[in-house]
């Protein structure tokens, strides 16, 4: 069984151009959730959603972060005019239920030049 | 959220059995005791959760206090590969979805 599958694993952007990250649940989950990890810090929930709906975003930074689950494809977390506080690592887990177990991707790490 | 409480840090000769202790005083009595880790430069990793009663899987032990105000994860035969992060979570998703993670105890294993 192939487990959450992130990319790009490694991504490198320089002050104000965009970063999209990808997330690609395990089979047969429909429910996705983003956190951020920021440098010597611990996780911190971004966002939960469910396919074509955003359920939670009390996490999520009011400008410049989007995230989308749609019908077909992976969940996407945006990020538009990067800042070097955005640099991070942006992990991604999902779970077959609404609050059942969460698996968790290798992360996407983000460096902000 | 219940607040927990962990050791920073401790150390494990390897082979040798690990008792990771988390206090949860203020847990609710919907809430599931989430156990996770973190390798190096990974992701977190599931490793188990219970509600009342002592939990076994594959990867380790689970022992809740009768209270459930804490809980110890228990690694019978630690690895190298155990050397991680582990992280106590109160988890029942009422009301939020989101795992709250804290500052979790750093596993030393030493060959």
């Amino acid at each position: 069984n192939a487990g959450v599958m992130q990319n790009p694993r490694h991504l490198v952007r320089r002050r104000g151009q965009e970063a999209r990250l990808r997330c690609s649940p395990m089979k047969g989950h429909s429910h996705v959730y983003w956190y951020r990890q920021l440098p010597e810090e611990g996780l911190k929930f971004m966002v939960y959603l469910q396919k074509e709906n955003i359920i939670d975003e009390s996490g999520m930074p009011k400008e410049r972060f989007s995230a989308e689950f749609p019908k077909e494809g992976p969940s996407i977390l945006r990020i538009q005019q990067v800042v070097r506080g955005d640099s991070a690592a942006y992990f991604c887990a999902s779970s077959p239920v609404p609050v059942g177990t969460q698996y968790f991707g290798p992360g996407t790490r983000l460096t902000v030049l | 959220d219940a607040k927990t409480t962990q050791p920073n840090s401790m150390e494990s000769n390897e082979e040798e059995p690990v008792h990771l202790p988390c206090n949860h005083s203020t847990i609710s009595g919907t809430d599931y005791i989430h156990w996770y880790r973190q390798l190096p430069s990974q992701g977190p990793e599931y490793v188990i959760h219970g509600l009342t009663s002592n939990v076994n899987n594959r990867m380790a032990s689970l022992a809740i206090a009768e209270d459930r105000k804490s809980s110890t994860l228990i690694l019978h035969r630690a690895t190298l590969r155990d050397a991680a992060v582990y992280y106590c979570i109160p988890y029942s998703g009422a009301g939020s979805y989101q795992l709250t993670f804290g500052k979790g105890t750093k596993l030393s294993v030493i060959p």
